[in-house]
């Protein structure tokens, strides 16, 4: 599985955007970037995912290099709920063997992202 | 509501004990993923299972195991529990567009 580097740390004022970076140097064409998020006791929530075009949805924007080799998630307004570890991830294609997918989610450390009042 | 169930949210129980966790996934998902998190681990991969099929192993122990019922619910059985095995453990389903849903996870607290 491919490998990716995020800060272990983040701080950000409410209200402002963050630009949370992720490497990723050995990403290979066919890995997906997925960025999910965990707040302190609960399960890690989806936020946003891409191949090569940057994608919007709610939650954030998530803009990809034009080597892909790095990604940044965009939160455009952070509020205080969105404190919480994220997550960059790199997914390969849903592999169909003997008719299953085996497109595992292999978590690294994460940034952990301090919110300001 | 993420739509994937665990059972039981807390399980506290002895040492050399076995306990069962359930996941149901979000209805029309196929697979289930099972993950531990402990303090100083991380989120850690443990199994996989697609329809009722193991599809991958990540780092699980001999002293787990876990199956998928026709009805797509998984359990995850935990045998001979040493205090190390304390931990959040979550299940996660998929869907056809990729993103992947987690349950709120069960913590099993092992004394």
């Amino acid at each position: 599985d491919a490998k990716t580097t995020q800060p272990n740390s983040m701080e950000s004022n409410e209200e402002e955007p963050v630009h949370l970076p992720c490497n990723h140097s050995t990403i290979s064409g066919t890995d997906y970037i997925h960025w999910y998020r965990q707040l302190p006791s609960q399960g890690p929530e989806y936020v946003i995912h891409g191949l090569t075009s940057n994608v919007n949805n709610r939650m954030a924007s998530l803009a990809i290099a034009e080597d892909r080799k790095s990604s940044t998630l965009i939160l455009h307004r952070a509020t205080l709920r969105d404190a919480a570890v994220y997550y960059c991830i790199l997914r390969g294609p849903s592999t169909m063997n003997y008719g299953g997918a085996t497109n595992k989610l292999i978590f690294g450390t994460g940034t952990l992202l301090a919110v300001q009042p | 509501d993420s739509g994937v169930t665990q059972t039981p949210k807390h399980l506290i129980t002895a040492t050399g004990q076995r306990v069962t966790l359930r996941c149901s996934p979000r209805s029309g998902d196929l697979s289930v993923y099972w993950y531990q998190q402990s303090l100083d681990q991380g989120l850690q991969f443990l199994i996989q299972y697609y329809n009722g099929e193991e599809r991958a192993k990540g780092n699980i122990l001999e002293r787990f195991s876990a199956q998928q019922f026709p009805d797509l619910h998984s359990e995850l059985n935990l045998s001979s529990l040493e205090l190390g095995d304390s931990a959040l453990y979550f299940c996660a389903s998929t869907a056809r567009d990729g993103g992947y849903t987690f349950g709120s996870g069960t913590r099993l607290t092992v004394v």
